[in-house]
């Protein structure tokens, strides 16, 4: 069936280095896909988008890559600030999101 | 306000009971959508509006779920004969135009306690 998962379940990063989360996606057929952010009690929060026919998108400090050969998106956030704890989670856009269990990104200071 | 915006934040109820949950889309924003978000997982969805019209409801876990946006804006999800399991954060989130392509802005949810 569809899935959309995480490689990592948590990531510890220290402040100013640069953090890499993962997603595997199983629908090839998906064209549109969403990073969000969500800090504790809050909605998740939109970061960046990609559709399938690019390979990279890039918005502030935030980069999203597409590998559609192997099914796989990254997001990688640039010189992490302690403001960027929180889960992150990929969600696959077919008219309904389908989310992953997400990424719990903690950074020290 | 200029974002999505959920009443109340936080509901207990005792199982049996019954509940209504409230949704303020993004002024302007055609689509709507409801997703149930269990403890230290990803949201799921529920069901789905464009306008008033609701034209996707697969994501209800039982008949004792219904959904409702009459007048294309303010949408209520109720949940009847409450129990245990309907324990959640209940997210709405809405989009601009459409379901696919476009970016789904969501509130900061209702928790649900049922007690």
């Amino acid at each position: 069936g569809e899935s959309v998962g995480l490689h990592l379940p948590t990531l510890s990063v220290q402040e100013g280095d640069n953090s890499i989360i993962n997603c595997a996606y199983s629908n090839s057929a998906s064209d549109y896909f969403i990073w969000y952010k969500q800090e504790s009690g809050k909605g998740p929060q939109f970061i960046i988008d990609i559709r399938s026919n690019m390979d990279k998108r890039q918005g502030q400090r935030v980069t999203v890559l597409l590998n559609k050969t192997v099914k796989h998106l990254s997001l990688q956030i640039a010189a992490t600030q302690p403001g960027d704890s929180a889960v992150y989670f990929c969600a696959e856009n077919e008219g309904k999101l389908i989310f992953g269990q997400g990424t719990e990104l903690s950074v020290k200071p | 306000g200029a974002g999505v915006s959920q009443s109340p934040r936080y509901k207990v109820a005792k199982r049996g009971q019954d509940v209504a949950l409230r949704c303020d889309p993004i002024s302007g924003h055609v689509s709507l959508f409801w997703y149930q978000q269990a403890l230290g997982q990803g949201p799921e969805f529920l069901t789905y509006f464009q306008n008033e019209a609701q034209l996707d409801k697969s994501g209800l876990p039982s008949d004792r779920f219904f959904a409702e946006r009459p007048e294309g804006s303010v949408s209520t999800l109720k949940i009847q004969r409450t129990q245990q399991e309907d324990s959640a954060v209940y997210l709405c989130a809405s989009s601009l135009v459409g379901r696919t392509m476009r970016p789904q802005h969501f509130g900061d949810g209702t928790r649900l306690s049922i007690l």
